[in-house]
């Protein structure tokens, strides 16, 4: 079983939806989530953090994480055309210890 | 704001050739890593450095070596290359050791290997 999994989609929906965004991993250790965002040709660069079981708001993203079923989720409300990317989750245990990434998910928000 | 740069967005080499992947970041950060992209494997860790002279193996290792003579300067070595290392290689930085700090990661240098 990998360590993080995730649909690499691709999703596709229209302006304006509500979009879920989802990782499951297996290892109880983790602590740390983050999201990164991939814009095409570009490398990745973090979209949001959080270290506990909850929610995060920036914006108009959202953040979710349940450690009891070991799920984390990002929404994107009012989606927009420039939110279509690869979004990547990315987990690690705390510490000296290196970043796990999900594949990605690809979105597109068609206008 | 931080900025990570690569060499190459793109290269092409044949296979044998000994190939040089330079980053470079311009934010004094403690920690570099390269990884690699592939579609439906995701990123994964080849190698990481915490600091000058220092290199720890990642995930993927095998076929590559690191170089890290200065702090800002991170060198990835493909010392035979080979078509299965055909990938996208993007580099990454952290300030510190934590493995909660933000990476940055670079552009990206896509490599073909024929």
């Amino acid at each position: 079983q990998k360590e993080v999994e995730q649909d690499p989609g691709p999703l596709s929906v229209p302006e304006g939806a509500i979009v879920s965004l989802n990782c499951t991993y297996s290892n109880s250790a983790f602590q740390y989530f983050m999201w990164y965002r991939q814009y095409s040709r570009k490398g990745p660069e973090l979209l949001m953090y959080t270290y506990s079981s909850g929610n995060k708001e920036d914006g108009r993203f959202t953040a979710q994480v349940d450690k009891s079923s070991k799920y984390i989720s990002l929404f994107i409300r009012d989606s927009q055309p420039s939110d279509s990317a690869t979004y990547l989750c990315a987990i690690n245990s705390g510490g000296y210890q290196k970043v796990t990434f999900g594949i990605g998910t690809k979105l597109q928000v068609i206008p | 704001d931080v900025k990570v740069t690569q060499s190459s967005r793109y290269l092409v080499k044949r296979t044998g050739e000994k190939v040089f992947l330079e980053c470079v970041q311009d934010m004094d950060h403690e920690n570099m890593f390269w990884y690699r992209q592939d579609p439906g494997l995701g990123l994964r860790l080849i190698y990481f450095s915490y600091d000058v002279k220092m290199k720890e193996k990642g995930d993927i290792p095998e076929g590559y070596s690191v170089s890290r003579e200065k702090k800002e300067r991170f060198s990835l070595i493909l010392e035979s290359a080979s078509t299965n290392q055909t990938s996208m290689y993007l580099c990454a930085s952290s300030r510190t050791s934590g493995g909660t700090d933000t990476q940055y990661f670079g552009p990206g240098t896509r490599l073909t290997v024929l």
